[in-house]
């Protein structure tokens, strides 16, 4: 079976710009979240859907970003606009419900704003 | 104080060492426990959960001690292969989202 799916693997633009980033769960599962991971910080959980419902967006830095989940397959993070200090990995992951079950992550993209 | 806090390391060892990490977290009401590994540039990957009595798969031991908060994972005779980051992971107190810890670095040499 496939993993989840994550694209773009690198994205590399100026300032300013909007940044989408997407997310193909494994089928099945229920819940999704999106992670970003600094050295500074290391891995932070910034939202997580539970049947394609916002539950927690605590973890949001700011206006700026944004997160969608339009249906059971397909995720999508959104920054606009862009900052040098948005620069990190971001991992999708997701997971089927049952507390105890795993989270599978995805290979994450790494997105560098100059 | 960070929920979940570990020894950043890294740890420096031969093969064939023992070698163990501790990590401590801050919310008594967490209801699960992980460790994950991450290799370098890669996405992290459940290594074993933690159990209150205790618990080993092959060369790796997970401990837990919910009354000092307290979590361990101790790795017996290392291998080349066990380089990686190890992420100490605490369930929330809603029982869903996992909080991570920065992770401890270790580097096995021959």
């Amino acid at each position: 079976d496939a993993g989840v799916i994550q694209s773009p693997r690198h994205e590399v633009t100026e300032m300013g710009q909007e940044v989408t980033l997407r997310c193909k769960p494994i089928s099945g599962h229920d819940y999704l979240f999106w992670y970003r991971q600094t050295m500074m910080r290391g891995l932070e959980l910034l939202i997580y859907f539970n049947n394609n419902v916002p539950i927690d967006d605590s973890g949001m830095p700011e206006d700026r970003f944004s997160a969608k989940m339009p249906n059971a397959s397909f995720s999508t993070l959104k920054i606009q606009p862009s900052e040098p200090r948005d620069s990190a990995v971001y991992f999708c992951a997701s997971r089927t419900g049952g507390g105890n079950q795993p989270q599978h992550f995805g290979d994450g993209t790494r997105l560098s704003i100059l | 104080r960070k929920e979940v806090e570990q020894d950043p390391g890294p740890f420096n060892v031969p093969e064939g060492a023992t070698v163990a990490f501790n990590c401590t977290y801050s919310n008594s009401a967490s209801q699960s426990f992980f460790w994950y590994r991450q290799d370098c540039r890669k996405e992290p990957k459940l290594l074993m959960s933690v159990y209150s009595s205790g618990n080993e798969d092959g060369r790796f031991t997970a401990q837990l001690n919910r009354a000092s908060q307290y979590i361990s994972l101790l790795i017996r005779d290392s291998k080349l292969s066990d380089s990686a980051t190890y992420l100490c992971v605490v369930r929330n107190q809603a029982g869903t989202a996992l909080i991570f810890g920065k992770g401890t670095t270790l580097s096995v040499s021959s």
